[in-house]
């Protein structure tokens, strides 16, 4: 089945403890992008990758780092997370140019105390 | 770079009644347009896309979008609702001059009541 997986799928964490949140597709996608949801803000990309090893910061970047090694990995990384990286995160990949619409993960709900 | 704006945070309406969803976009180069709905606690999923071409697009779930250029909007449609219809729908954009990133709307809840 085609798919994007993230792990986990909840994680709670204290502030300042480095966390890794895992993003995998199986479609041989070249597009890869991380979204942030929270309330009232709709979705908001962090980061993108257009291909391996070729990555760009997208609207909301600041305290998050990523890494694109192989095509169908996109690990998201804080490095020392704080409290305002509450929130849902989504991992999406599309081919093409993105003319198939993006598919997304299922979501990682990140809370940070 | 490419904006939404979905003119509506929630949209209430009652069970078998038509709905329309409205979100106008800005953009200075042809972009590609999508609808998503997200259900409570889901991600996520792809509604109908515009490309090119026909200015009337189909979706799943009985949804249809009309690309207008010239009112630089693409608003969702459904001539009957149902219940299983409440949830977040989301407009973005995508566009060359953003490595075809998608940009989001804030978002719409559309709340179907009996």
């Amino acid at each position: 089945e085609a798919q994007v997986t993230q792990n986990p799928r909840y994680l709670i964490t204290v502030t300042g403890k480095k966390l890794t949140v895992t993003c995998s597709q199986n479609m041989n996608h070249e597009y890869m992008s991380w979204y942030r949801q929270d309330p009232g803000l709709g979705l908001r990309q962090i980061y993108y990758s257009m291909n391996v090893e070729v990555t760009d910061k997208g609207d909301v970047p600041e305290g998050y780092k990523v890494s694109r090694k192989e095509k169908r990995n996109f690990p998201l990384i804080l490095e020392s997370p704080s409290p305002n990286q509450t929130s849902l995160y989504f991992c999406a990949s599309t081919s093409r140019r993105g003319v198939e619409g993006y598919t997304f993960g299922s979501g990682t709900r990140l809370t940070v105390v | 770079a490419q904006s939404v704006t979905q003119l509506d945070s929630q949209v209430p309406v009652f069970e078998e009644a038509p709905v329309e969803l409205r979100c106008n976009y800005s953009s200075s180069v042809s972009v590609y347009l999508f609808w998503y709905v997200q259900y409570p606690n889901q991600g996520l999923q792809l509604l109908l896309k515009y490309l090119s071409g026909s200015t009337l697009v189909k979706g799943i779930n009985g949804f249809e979008a009309e690309f207008n250029k010239s009112q630089t909007s693409f608003h969702l449609r459904k001539p009957s609702v149902h219940i299983s219809d409440t949830a977040e729908y989301f407009c973005a954009v995508s566009g060359s001059n953003s490595g075809y990133a998608l940009n989001f709307g804030k978002g719409t809840s559309l709340l179907v009541t009996p």
